[in-house]
C-alpha cells in the first residue's frame, strides 16, 4: 500500500498561493492520489483527486509529476478559512475503498 | 441534497460500556466506511460496508463491529469500551466500493468520551 509523507505545518500569508506538498514514492500505476482537508476537527472535505494529469476545480488545482512519486496541492489565492489540516492519500484499490490518512499538513493562512 | 449525517453529535459512556454509532449516507450511495480518529491523528479505517456486505477491515479489535442496512444507513457497535476508544468516529459515505475513482464524503462525526 502507497503510503504518503508531507510536512507537519506551513506558513501562508492570506491572499498568496498555498502550495502543499506531498510525497508517495511508492504509488502504483493504477492508484489515485487524493486530497482532503478537516477544520477544527469536523469531518474531512473532499477537495481534489487525480491519477497522473493535472487537475483543477474550483477549490485547487492538484500538480502530479511524471513519475508520479509526488505531487502538490495550490490553494490559489488562500483565506483564513483554509487553515486546516491537509491530507494527501493515496487510494487503495483491491475492491475496497480503504484511505490511509497518514498525519497531514497543518496549513496556517495568516492576516 | 443532505451530506452524509451521524448520531448522536457526542456521547460519554463508562468503562465496559457499548456503544452504537449511527450513520445515513448520501442518497444513491451505497457503499459506507467508517474510520476512527484520535486527537492529534488522521483518520484510521475501521471498515467498508457495500451492498450490506462487508468489504474490508481495519486493524481493530473484534469488539468492534458494524452493519449495513437495507436503506445503506449503517451502524458501529463497539463492546467493552476502553479509554483508548475515546475519539472521533467519522462516517464516510460514496457511490461504488470497486471504483478506484470512487470519491468518499464524510459525515460530522460522532465524539465519543470514555470515562
Amino acid at each position: 500500500d502507497a503510503k504518503t509523507t508531507q510536512p507537519p505545518s506551513m506558513d501562508c500569508a492570506e491572499g498568496r498561493a498555498a502550495n502543499l506538498p506531498c510525497n508517495h514514492s511508492t504509488i502504483s500505476g493504477n492508484e489515485y492520489v487524493y486530497w482532503y482537508r478537516q477544520i477544527h476537527s469536523q469531518g474531512p472535505q473532499y477537495i481534489i483527486h487525480g491519477l497522473k494529469n493535472n487537475e483543477t476545480n474550483e477549490m485547487a488545482s492538484l500538480i502530479i509529476t511524471e513519475d508520479r512519486k509526488s505531487s502538490t496541492l495550490i490553494l490559489p489565492h488562500a483565506t483564513l478559512r483554509d487553515t486546516a489540516v491537509y491530507y494527501c492519500i493515496v487510494r487503495v484499490g483491491n475492491n475496497f475503498n480503504k484511505f490511509y490518512f497518514g498525519s497531514g499538513t497543518k496549513l496556517n493562512v495568516k492576516p | 441534497d443532505a451530506g452524509v449525517t451521524q448520531s448522536p453529535t457526542h456521547l460519554i459512556k463508562t468503562r465496559g460500556q457499548h456503544v452504537t454509532l449511527r450513520c445515513s449516507p448520501i442518497s444513491g450511495h451505497k457503499s459506507v466506511s467508517w474510520y476512527q480518529q484520535v486527537l492529534g491523528q488522521g483518520p484510521q479505517f475501521i471498515f467498508q460496508y457495500y451492498e450490506k456486505e462487508e468489504r474490508g477491515r481495519g486493524n481493530f479489535p473484534d469488539r468492534f463491529s458494524a452493519r449495513q442496512f437495507p436503506n445503506y444507513s449503517s451502524e458501529l457497535n463497539v463492546n467493552a469500551l476502553l479509554l483508548g476508544d475515546s475519539a472521533l468516529y467519522l462516517c464516510a459515505s460514496s457511490l461504488f466500493s470497486i471504483a478506484i475513482t470512487d470519491t468518499q464524503y464524510f459525515g460530522p462525526g460522532t465524539r465519543l468520551t470514555v470515562l
